[in-house]
C-alpha cells in the first residue's frame, strides 16, 4: 500500500530539548516536504527536498532543519524547540521532475507537537 | 508568484442541502489545481484534481469542481451533503511546469453539517 508514515503522532516536549520527527514514503517519490498547519493559516511549507542530498527552505524554515540521506526518508529536526513551534506537522511526498505517475501530494497522518 | 484564496473559513449547511466551497488562485503560468479533504484527526487526502482537458472534474464522495480560467476559480460543489462530509477542505495550486512538486495551499474551509 502506498503511504507516507510519520512518527510520532503526538509529542509533548519542553523548550530547548532537541527532537526529530521521522517521515518515510514507499512510492519512490523524489520530492518530499514538510508543512505546519495552524488555525486560519492553512498549510505552510517549512522545507522541501527535490531529491537525495538536495534540500531547500520553504516559507517558514526558521527553527527547523532537515536532511535527505536516502530517497525514502526525510526527517524534520527541531534543534531547540520553542512554544511558537507548537503545531500540527505534515510530511508529504510527490513525483519529481521527469517522474511519471499521479501528480498530487501524498500526506502522512500528521504529528501534533506541543512545546511547553 | 502563485497564491490561493479560500473565501470562506467556515461553511455551515444542513444535511442533504447543496454546498459550494469557493477557491480563487493567482498565477502567471498554467497551473494544476487540487482539492484536499482533512477529516478530524487525520492527514490530507486528495478529493479531486484538474490537470488539463475538461473543466468539470469529478472526485470522490460525490464532489465535483469546475475550473474557470477567466475567473481564476476552482470552486468545489456537492449537490447533497451528508454528516460524513464534515471536514476541512483545502484548495491547492501548483504551477504545471514544476510537475506539481511545489504545492501552495489555501487557508482551508471548515464544512460543518447540521442534521
Amino acid at each position: 500500500e502506498a503511504q507516507v508514515t510519520q512518527n510520532p503522532r503526538y509529542l509533548i516536549t519542553v523548550t530547548g530539548k532537541k527532537l526529530t520527527v521521522t517521515c518515510s514514503q514507499n512510492m519512490n517519490h523524489e520530492y518530499m516536504s514538510w508543512y505546519r498547519q495552524d488555525p486560519g493559516l492553512g498549510l505552510r511549507q517549512i522545507y522541501y527536498s527535490m531529491n537525495v542530498e538536495v534540500t531547500d527552505k520553504g516559507d517558514v524554515p526558521e527553527g527547523y532543519k532537515v536532511s535527505r540521506k536516502e530517497k525514502r526518508n526525510f526527517p524534520l529536526i527541531l534543534e531547540s524547540p520553542s512554544p511558537n513551534q507548537t503545531s500540527l506537522y505534515f510530511c508529504a511526498s510527490s513525483l519529481g521532475e521527469g517522474q511519471v505517475g499521479p501528480l498530487e501530494a501524498f500526506f502522512g497522518q500528521g504529528t501534533r507537537l506541543t512545546v511547553v | 508568484a502563485q497564491s490561493v484564496t479560500q473565501l470562506d473559513s467556515q461553511v455551515p449547511v444542513f444535511e442533504e442541502a447543496p454546498v459550494e466551497l469557493r477557491c480563487n488562485y493567482s498565477s502567471s503560468v498554467s497551473v494544476y489545481l487540487f482539492w484536499y479533504v482533512q477529516y478530524p484527526n487525520q492527514g490530507l487526502q486528495l478529493l479531486l484534481k484538474y490537470l488539463s482537458g475538461s473543466t468539470l472534474v469529478k472526485g470522490i464522495n460525490g464532489f465535483e469542481a469546475e475550473f474557470n480560467k477567466s475567473q481564476t476559480s476552482f470552486h468545489l460543489r456537492k449537490p447533497s451533503v451528508h454528516i460524513s462530509d464534515t471536514a476541512e477542505y483545502f484548495c491547492a495550486v501548483s504551477e504545471s511546469h514544476s510537475s506539481a512538486s511545489k504545492i501552495i495551499f489555501g487557508s482551508g474551509t471548515r464544512l460543518s453539517i447540521r442534521p
